[in-house]
């Protein structure tokens, strides 16, 4: 089964506004990551916060995380819709030599101009 | 740096027939990994190479995929036979490290359909 689960599935907003995407995993892991993914193309990496820490921003995104709920958010503020995209939690897990980064399904955001 | 090349972005072949795809990592990343990204089961994580040796293919579905590291500047992905249920993006990329703040740089991808 997906380690990592986004919510929504797709979310359609209008230029502007707020779009919160979440993930919610099962496992311990080392550290959560974000990508985006335009459509026909490869996945580009946003963000990446440490099992240790609880938020973290860049530019217009704000990425929490809640290892007691095994959960992470990604906030996008005052979206554009050059924002549209799939979007996707990757969750990595290390356990001495054994290495897993596991991607979610993703959640299809569309902006609105 | 041109980043992460593939090589064909697209593929259409035949039940039955090899495909092969290519990869070239961006120049100094000691890490390469191919994924398979379906609607189904969506970006799975196939093989890993670390300095051209495959350090777990766990991922990879069946006998019939194979993926070999000649070189730090080139990786293949084989399909033989190929399948209807192979139809798939492909992707292929790299990293400097395994973990940490240098994350993989994906390539666009190879868009395979098995006929």
């Amino acid at each position: 089964s997906q380690q990592g689960e986004e919510d929504p599935q797709a979310l359609s907003i209008q230029e502007g506004e707020n779009a919160t995407m979440n993930c919610s995993y099962k496992t311990s892991i080392n550290n959560l990551q974000w990508y985006r993914q335009n459509s026909g193309r490869g996945l580009v990496h946003l963000i990446l916060i440490r099992s240790n820490e609880r938020e973290k921003h860049s530019g217009r995104l704000r990425v929490t995380l809640d290892t007691s709920k095994k959960s992470s958010s990604l906030l996008i503020t005052a979206s554009r819709a050059a924002d549209t995209a799939s979007y996707f939690c990757a969750t990595e897990e290390r356990e001495g030599s054994n290495y897993k980064l596991t991607f979610g399904k993703g959640t299809l955001l569309t902006v609105n101009p | 740096d041109a980043g992460v090349i593939q090589s064909p972005r697209h593929e259409v072949t035949e039940m039955g027939q090899e495909v092969t795809l290519r990869c070239k990592p961006i120049s100094g990343h000691d890490y390469l990994f191919w994924y398979r990204q379906t609607m189904m089961r969506g970006l799975e994580l196939l093989i890993y190479f670390n300095n051209n040796v495959p350090i777990d293919d766990s991922g990879m579905p069946e006998d019939r995929f194979s993926a070999k590291m000649p070189n730090a500047s080139f990786s293949t992905l084989k399909i033989q036979p190929s399948e209807p249920r192979d139809s798939a993006v492909y992707f292929c990329a790299s990293s400097l490290r395994l973990t940490g703040p240098d994350t993989q740089y994906f390539g666009p991808g190879t868009r395979l359909t098995v006929l």
